[in-house]
């Protein structure tokens, strides 16, 4: 497959708890990859493998996987965690690297 | 703690060639793949390719045919053309570090991305 499907818009509840999913056909055999991105500043990875946080990223953001879908869970969503974020996998017929559409999460 | 810049043109005319240099500081551009990504004004991000320090390249079918990104292990950059430009190829164009692990492939370093406009 080479398609990587996200909702374009989410919203939480300050403190509360959102997923932000990514389908696609290569999620079945190569995981996704997260990313975040605030206005006017360069992409941020936030995720990666199987639940893999970089340093500095609080333990609030969490990844899984299940068949042909990822998620992104943030537990406890913060102002400052309103952004876009982007899903990335890889394509599973062609040697290509591709991004989901991007989720803007809205935290009220 | 790794540190990638862009530089070259913020402008450029239609049917030419776009050119810009990624330099990376506080790491060695031996090992690792580097590679280049773009997001259109109010879009997402779009892979672009990337280059092994060794040389080896892995470009998206979709700008294969327009794309050569290479690399300087002396001067520690890796630079990307993108030949017959039009408005389409306007966009902000991030560098960045990449790595495989396995089933995953992630980028953990990126620059601050640099505006390119193609206009007449």
């Amino acid at each position: 497959s080479s398609e990587l499907t996200q909702d374009p818009a989410v919203s939480v509840a300050l403190g509360q708890t959102v997923s932000i999913t990514c389908q696609g056909d290569s999620l079945r055999k190569y995981y996704a990859t997260w990313y975040q991105q605030k206005p006017g500043l360069a992409p941020v990875l936030v995720i990666y493998g199987k639940n893999n946080r970089p340093s500095g990223i609080p333990d609030r953001f969490s990844g899984s996987n299940s068949g042909n879908t990822a998620s992104l869970t943030l537990t406890g969503a913060q102002a400052e965690d309103e952004a876009d974020y982007y899903c990335q996998s890889r394509d599973t017929t062609v040697h290509r690297l591709m991004f989901g559409g991007g989720t803007k999460l809205t935290v009220l | 703690q790794v540190q990638l810049q862009e530089s070259g043109p913020g402008l450029v005319k239609p049917s030419e060639t776009l050119s810009l240099t990624c330099t990376v500081s506080g790491g060695s551009i031996s090992d690792h793949y580097w590679s280049w990504i773009r997001q259109p004004p109010g879009k997402g991000l779009d892979w672009i390719g990337y280059i092994y320090y060794s040389g080896s390249t892995n470009y998206n079918p979709s700008l294969k045919s327009r794309v050569t990104i290479s690399v300087d292990t002396s001067k520690n950059q890796f630079s990307l053309k993108l030949n017959s430009v039009t408005a389409a190829d306007t966009a902000v164009y991030f560098c960045a570090r990449g790595d495989y692990g396995g089933t995953l492939f992630y980028f953990d370093y990126w620059g601050q991305g640099t505006r390119v406009t193609v206009s007449s």
